[in-house]
């Protein structure tokens, strides 16, 4: 079985810097998605970004970006100037490729908090 | 294009009691997935439907359970409520032919008591 792991419970950044939130994950498949998700006070869940495993190159949008390392199973996520709108709880999650499995594994998640 | 409908956003029922929550994806998507979120556990998959049959079923007990009809609306039934059942019940789709990601609604919070 898939495990995703958030080890930072919460993260503070100023506004306009930039914060990195770690994600690592636990497979024996080779092909695999990954998706980063903002849950914010409204409570539901909006998609930041997503990489295909087999894209070597890191997922990009516009302030976002992740560091996808396939051999060290991690997946970080770079919000560059941060906003006030960026605070959130963000979820790192797993999806198989395998036709029909529609699961998503989540890690815990990272409460982010921005500071004015 | 309407986003993933959950009704209702809150209920509280009473512990013994039996619950149906009510999910209408985004149109064109077949898939629905409902997903329970506790402060405990955190985001815990329930079950997946497409077109009408469970594809996929998580570690839940048999009093969870749920439905899909033709028009992709799904919903879940909860059966003897507990108490440990109160959560933010969240629905997801996906067109499994255009999209990667699943889309999500602003979900159901149960509360039991």
């Amino acid at each position: 079985a898939q495990t995703v792991t958030q080890s930072q419970p919460e993260m503070s950044v100023q506004e306009a810097e930039t914060v990195t939130l770690s994600c690592t994950y636990d497979t024996s498949e080779s092909d695999y998605y990954l998706f980063w998700y903002k849950q914010p006070p409204s409570r539901q869940m909006i998609l930041v970004i997503r990489q295909e495993a087999y894209k070597q190159q890191n997922a990009t949008e516009n302030r976002f970006s992740v560091n996808f390392q396939k051999a060290a199973k991690s997946f970080s996520l770079k919000i560059s100037d941060s906003q006030l709108g960026d605070a959130a709880m963000y979820f790192c999650a797993y999806r198989s490729v395998s036709f029909g499995n529609e699961k998503l594994t989540f890690g815990t998640g990272t409460r982010l908090t921005i500071i004015p | 294009k309407a986003g993933v409908t959950q009704t209702p956003r809150y209920l509280i029922k009473t512990r013994g009691q039996q619950v149906t929550l009510s999910c209408s994806p985004i149109s064109g998507h077949r898939s629905v997935s409902w997903y329970q979120q506790t402060p405990g556990q955190g985001l815990q998959f329930l079950f997946e439907y497409f077109s009408e049959t469970q594809r996929n079923k998580g570690n839940f007990p048999g009093r969870f359970s749920g439905r899909q009809f033709s028009n992709s609306r799904s919903e879940m039934n909860v059966s003897t409520l507990e108490l440990g059942d109160s959560a933010l019940y969240l629905c997801a789709s996906r067109n499994r032919a255009v999209n990667t990601e699943a889309f999500f609604g602003q979900g159901t919070r149960l509360t039991v008591v």
